[in-house]
């Protein structure tokens, strides 16, 4: 079965300091991988993607995520955090054969402090 | 560019009345059209998958019957809940993807939709 987990339902970073917001996922052949960032009472805004080539993805706002094949993980990160960081974060894999769905994972709350 | 719009972004109606929700795609055409269902701080639960000109496909649990999906053209998709009750209070969303390209797109999401069922 195809799933994905993000194990950590919130992550509280101090302003300026790194961040990771984990992603692990299950799927049978290679995954397409996606993170989504939702602000309160808005829909999801697109971060970045993974389909083939480069394990760095750079995306929006300064995220990037690294796809590591060997541990099924594609964990969200971003060099120095901000306060309007804070919110809430998705990872998503593409199904297979199923017409584009995305599987999401249960999300993570990034909160920011300054 | 990638725009998609929900009309209208909050409701609130009584009991056993029927609600519309309208998802457009304002800047390209979408083959496909997801609706999700989102409790609060909570995942995205996939209700149905919407393709232009064909029934929608329900996911399993989520009645067909109540939530009518009509997807009429390639911008436009609408989730009609019908005799809504409070337990169908909640933030719906949709999303659409390209017909460009579409083995590596990403679905674009709607902006949602606060539904508040007294």
């Amino acid at each position: 079965a195809q799933s994905v987990a993000q194990p950590e339902d919130q992550v509280n970073v101090a302003e300026g300091n790194p961040l990771t917001v984990k992603c692990t996922y299950s799927v049978s052949g290679n995954p397409y991988l996606f993170w989504y960032v939702q602000y309160p009472n808005r829909g999801l805004q697109f971060l970045l993607k993974y389909i083939t080539g480069d394990n760095l993805v750079k995306g929006s706002y300064g995220f990037e995520a690294e796809f590591n094949k060997s541990q099924t993980s594609f964990h969200l990160k971003k060099p120095s955090a901000l306060v309007s960081d804070s919110a809430l974060y998705f990872c998503a894999v593409r199904a297979l054969n199923q017409g584009g769905k995305l599987i999401f994972g249960q999300g993570t709350e990034l909160s920011v402090k300054p | 560019g990638a725009v998609v719009s929900q009309h209208p972004s909050r409701v609130i109606c009584k009991s056993g009345t029927s609600v519309k929700i309208e998802c457009r795609s304002l800047d390209f055409q979408a083959t496909t059209m997801f609706w999700y269902r989102q409790f609060p701080k909570k995942s995205l639960m996939l209700m149905a998958t919407s393709n232009e000109g064909s029934k929608a496909t329900y996911e399993q649990g989520v009645e067909k019957d109540k939530f009518l999906i009509n997807h009429a053209s390639l911008t436009l998709s609408t989730l009609t809940v019908t005799s809504a009750h409070p337990e169908d209070s909640s933030f719906y969303i949709c999303s659409a993807r390209s017909r460009v390209n579409t083995s590596y797109n990403e679905q674009f999401f709607g902006p949602g939709t606060r539904l508040t069922v007294l």
